[in-house]
């Protein structure tokens, strides 16, 4: 099976705009999380998505926000950007039934400049 | 917020060597997963151990789970310099998966 994809991998934005990542999961996998990573902060989950429905929610503002298609390939998307935004944006897939292994896409590398 | 604390930061260690890499958490789990990084790409799942667990073995790894103390651990056996990595603890309660920050494992040829 194909992993999970990301795209793009490199994004650089700048201030005040909005952002969309797209990930695709692994076939058969209802599940998809996103993740931010920076240095200071780490890996923080910001959202899971589970047969087209917010199963979880991470603490992070309202101005992120995703969804999923019926295809389970899911969007993240950032508005009004800040500088702070810039991180690695991690997706993950698994099958959805719980307690399962994720299964991690490559990132997206996003600057905000 | 992260839930789970890797200990010590940082690790290096000569070739041959095990390595062992400790996670606390603070609330009650479902399982815990290990991952590791390499250098800000993808994280790659190392083993998933359920909460009525207490030790599993993947080749060279062996965790180990003691949730009375809320605590894991990951030994890398004889390691190797592609060991070199960002290793992760994840713990999960009912489908909220949490990271700790990390221990960035060096190890030396």
């Amino acid at each position: 099976k194909a992993g999970v994809t990301q795209t793009p991998r490199y994004l650089i934005k700048t201030r005040g705009q909005q952002v969309t990542l797209s990930c695709s999961p692994i076939s058969g996998h209802r599940s998809v999380s996103w993740y931010q990573q920076t240095p200071g902060q780490g890996l923080q989950f910001l959202f899971e998505y589970f047969s087209e429905t917010q199963r979880n929610k991470g603490n992070f503002p309202g101005r992120f926000s995703g969804r999923q298609f019926s295809n389970s390939r899911s969007e993240m998307n950032v508005s009004t950007l800040e500088l702070g935004d810039s991180a690695l944006y991690l997706c993950a897939s698994r099958p959805g039934q719980g307690w399962e292994t994720q299964y991690f896409g490559p990132g997206t590398r996003l600057l905000v400049l | 917020s992260q839930q789970g604390e890797e200990d010590p930061q940082a690790l290096s260690i000569q070739e041959g060597e095990n390595a062992t890499m400790n996670c606390s958490y603070k609330t009650s789990i479902n399982n815990l997963q290990w991952y590791r990084q390499n250098s800000g790409r993808g994280l790659v799942h190392l083993i998933l151990i359920r909460s009525n667990e207490r030790e599993k073995h993947s080749g060279r790894l062996r965790v180990t789970l003691d949730t009375s103390k809320k605590s894991s651990s990951l030994l890398i056996t004889a390691s190797r310099a592609a060991d070199t990595a960002s290793y992760f603890c994840a713990t999960e309660n009912n489908n909220d998966m949490r990271f700790g920050a990390g221990t960035r494992l060096t190890v030396k040829p």
